[in-house]
């Protein structure tokens, strides 16, 4: 069974960096065989697209964010990660990560992180 | 990217069938037959339900439908349960990136 789970801070300072890592069982990041995403949603609002990464270190992002926005892959810790800069408390939300198996399909999904941003 | 366009709820008795739709543009869901449904309870994660518009994931419900014309996706729920009481997101590939709708929440009276 495939299971992913959300880890890093609760709570950001206005302008510093978001940094989040996934940890997933159950698959390995190192067989390319699935794209590793990262959803977002702010209070009360509805879900927003982050972006993803593949093994070999190809990423895609949202147009809205890709100025702040980095993401990675360990494979030998079988982790990815999402590094959002300059943070505001509009970036206030759940992370998600989950599994891409390609054209957008997340079949596993992480239970969500809080990241609060407030000085 | 503008997010798919949803009602914000719908509602429905149990037993009944409700469709919530799902628009967006000739770029996304009227460009790839890749449209995802997904359920979410609030405080959970989201559950696929329906992926490449009318394919349901193994252990999900043949109660969910999903289809599309134009631009427009739509997904079915027949036989309406209490525990399909949730907020209900679609998504579209939209080369290399994804869009999500807004989220319709499905209330059974």
């Amino acid at each position: 069974q495939v299971q992913l789970q959300e880890s890093g801070p609760g709570l950001v300072k206005p302008s510093q960096t978001l940094s989040l890592t996934c940890t997933v069982s159950g698959d390995s990041l190192s067989s390319g065989d699935h794209y590793w995403t990262w959803v977002r949603q702010p209070p009360g609002k509805g879900l927003e697209w982050i972006g993803y990464t593949y093994n070999s270190g190809n990423t895609y992002y949202s147009p809205s964010l890709s100025s702040r926005l980095s993401m990675s892959v360990d494979t030998s810790k079988n982790q990815f990660s999402l590094k959002l800069s300059s943070v505001t408390a509009a970036d206030t939300a759940v992370y998600y990560c989950a599994r891409d198996r390609g054209y957008g399909v997340n079949d596993y999904w992480g239970q969500g992180t809080l990241v609060t941003v407030s000085s | 990217q503008s997010a798919l366009t949803q009602p914000a709820s719908v509602s429905g008795s149990p037993g009944q069938s409700i469709t919530i739709s799902c628009t967006g543009t000739s770029s996304d869901v009227g460009a790839y037959n890749h449209v995802s449904w997904y359920q979410h309870h609030p405080g959970k994660a989201p559950k696929l339900m329906i992926y490449d518009v009318s394919y349901r994931p193994s252990g999900i419900s043949n109660r969910f439908a999903g289809s599309k014309s134009a631009n427009t996706a739509s997904l079915t729920i027949s036989g309406l349960q209490a525990e399909d009481e949730a907020d209900y997101y679609c998504s579209s590939y939209a080369s290399i990136r994804v869009v999500f709708g807004g989220g319709t929440k499905v209330t059974v009276l």
